[in-house]
């Protein structure tokens, strides 16, 4: 069974462009996780959805927004971009809503200049 | 706020010595997750621990769920190089969240 699929791997923007990343969960799995892993604040939630509905969302500014298509496949997008939201993004999925076993894919690598 | 604390951050041992890491917090959490994380890839799940004070065996890992499940530790034994990576403990709060906290992760580095 294939893993979670992220794309692009590597993006570069610069301040004040939007940016959309996609994720695709494995196959069966209805519920897909949004984080942002920093060197200095580490991996944070930024949100969850599950049955194209959002269910949870981290601290993270409005400009932060994402969406969840009816076969699973999730998007984030991030508008004003600023040089803090260089980071990996990463996707995770898992089976059911509330899943807490998690399987994440490679990340998006997000550098802003 | 950190809620859920992880030690140490940093770790260099020879190959063949034994290793333990921590994940501590003030509050329950409902299970608890340790990943590895390999430079430029996603976090791999190792394992996920339910019951306060279950222990879990995966070959040389011992991963243990703390009775008050406030805490858990993983433990490696007779390490190998191939173990080196950044090693992450994550909780949930609640079995209805998705939303999994992180602890900033001990790099462990293991020397031939």
């Amino acid at each position: 069974k294939a893993g979670v699929t992220q794309t692009p791997r590597y993006l570069i923007k610069t301040r004040g462009q939007q940016v959309t990343l996609s994720c695709s969960p494995i196959s069966g799995h209805r519920s897909v996780s949004w984080y942002q892993q920093t060197p200095g604040q580490g991996l944070q939630f930024l949100f969850e959805y599950f049955s194209e509905t959002q269910r949870n969302k981290g601290n993270f500014p409005g400009r932060f927004s994402g969406r969840q298509f009816s076969n699973s496949r999730s998007e984030m997008n991030v508008s004003t971009l600023e040089l803090g939201d260089s980071a990996l993004y990463l996707c995770a999925s898992s089976l059911l809503y509330g899943g807490n076993e998690q399987y994440f894919g490679p990340g998006t690598r997000l550098t802003v200049t | 706020t950190q809620l859920l604390e992880q030690s140490p951050q940093f770790l260099s041992i020879q190959e063949g010595e034994n290793l333990t890491v921590y994940c501590n917090s003030s509050s329950v959490f409902s299970s608890l997750q340790w990943y590895r994380q390999e430079p430029g890839e996603g976090p791999v799940l190792l394992v996920t621990v339910v019951t306060g004070g279950e222990v879990k065996k995966l070959k040389r890992l011992t991963f243990q769920f703390g009775d008050a499940r406030k805490d858990s530790s993983l433990h490696i034994t007779a390490a190998q190089p191939g173990d080196t990576g950044l090693y992450l403990c994550a909780g949930a709060r609640s079995s209805n969240t998705g939303k999994l906290i992180f602890g900033q992760g001990t790099t462990l580095q293991v020397k031939p």
